[in-house]
Parts: structure tokens; sequence; C-alpha cells
């Protein structure tokens, strides 16, 4: 079965250091892989995904990912920590079920505090 | 582009009663929309799949006959939550992708309802 695993529930940085939230996923094929962001009172913002090609992702808001496939992993990076970065970030796995239905599976979030 | 909107972000409603959630994509046609509902500090639980015109695909261990889904045009989807229990109390997060455009999903800001 498809699964996303978050390993880390709760990261906290400073404010201009580097920061990895961790991504493993369990499935069969190649995957189709995100990095969501949720602020309070926003909804979720796509951050990056993976379909194909370059392993390694450029997003928004200078986050970039790597897909290692043989570590079923799918990490997100940052160089430096902004304050306005804190907030809770998922990792999804897109796939097509039986029906032939697109879906998201996602990881349990991490939520990210940024220290001044 | 591709903004999502809910309406109301949030309700308070009382036990038994119904309410109607609206999910709209403002600026681009939605041929299929997702609803989710989200527990604190917890994950998406994906609720059911519509596509525009055709009978909503519930995941499961959702109730269809107490979460009606409606998705009447390719900008428009309705939940609504019949009999509201307390236990129904949570955020609610409705998405919404364009057709030929694989897996991407744009989301509403979200609805909390809370049942007394």
């Amino acid at each position: 079965a498809q699964s996303v695993t978050q390993p880390d529930i709760h990261i906290t940085v400073s404010e201009g250091a580097s920061l990895e939230l961790r991504c493993n996923y369990s499935y069969g094929a190649t995957p189709y892989l995100f990095w969501y962001v949720q602020s309070p009172g926003q909804g979720l913002q796509l951050l990056l995904k993976y379909f194909s090609g370059d392993t390694l992702v450029q997003g928004i808001k200078g986050f970039e990912a790597e897909f290692k496939r043989s570590q079923s992993s799918f990490n997100l990076r940052k160089p430096s920590v902004h304050w306005s970065d804190a907030a809770e970030y998922f990792c999804a796995v897109g796939f097509f079920n039986a029906g032939n239905n697109r879906k998201l599976i996602w990881g349990l979030g991490t939520s990210l505090a940024v220290n001044p | 582009g591709a903004v999502v909107s809910q309406h109301p972000s949030w309700v308070i409603c009382k036990s038994g009663t119904s309410v109607k959630i609206e999910c709209r994509s403002l600026d681009f046609q939605a041929t299929t929309m997702f609803w989710y509902r989200q527990f604190p500090k917890q994950s998406l639980m994906l609720m059911a799949t519509s596509n525009e015109g055709s009978k909503a695909t519930y995941e499961q261990g959702v109730e269809k006959d107490k979460f009606l889904i409606n998705h009447a045009s390719l900008t428009l989807s309705t939940l609504t939550v019949t009999s509201a229990h307390p236990e129904d109390s949570s955020f609610y997060i409705c998405s919404a992708s364009i057709a030929g455009v694989q897996y991407e999903q744009y989301f509403g800001p979200g609805t909390r309802l809370t049942v007394t």
C-alpha cells in the first residue's frame, strides 16, 4: 500500500540557518511527489513537485527538493530560513487508484518553528 | 491564477442541523474537485473525489449519506454535512484540479466547522 512518512513532527531552527525536512514514501511505481506548505488561515500552497527528469527540483520561496529513488526519499531543503517560513509542511505522493481517479496520499506533516 | 475559494471560512451549528460548504474555482474550470478533512495537528484525509456532472466517489469509511457532495458546474462544488454531530467538528478543505494537468491540486483556505 502507498504511504508517506515524515519522520519529524516538529523542527525548530534559527533564522538564517539551513533546513532539511525529510520525506519517505512507499509506492510500487514511479511516484509523483509534492511538497505543500500550510500557514494559519491560508490554504495549502504548492512549494514544488517532481514528476520526472532532473531529480533536483527548484520551487518557490527558495525551496528545493531532491528525489532519491534508491532511498525512496524526497527531502525538502532551504539554505537560509526566514521567520516567515514558520508553518506546517506536508509531503504528498500522487497516484491513480483502482477507479482511475487521481489521489494524493499525505504525510502527517512537519511543523517548523523559526527562532529569531 | 488558479484560485480556489471556500465559503464560509468558519461555521458553528447545532447538533442535528445541516450545514453546506461551498468550494469555487475563481479563475479556472475545475473538472475534478476533492474534499478533505483535517483534524488538529494531523494530515489531510481525503473524503471524496467529484467530477463535474457525475456522482462523487467516496473514500472507504466516509458516509455518503452524511456528507453529500454536489459538483453541479465546472466552478462550484458543495459539501453538505447532514444531521451534524459534535464529532463532525473539523477543518474541511476542498481542492480543484484542471483537466489535463495531472495531480496538481489547488486548495481552498478551508472551513472550520464546529458542531455544538
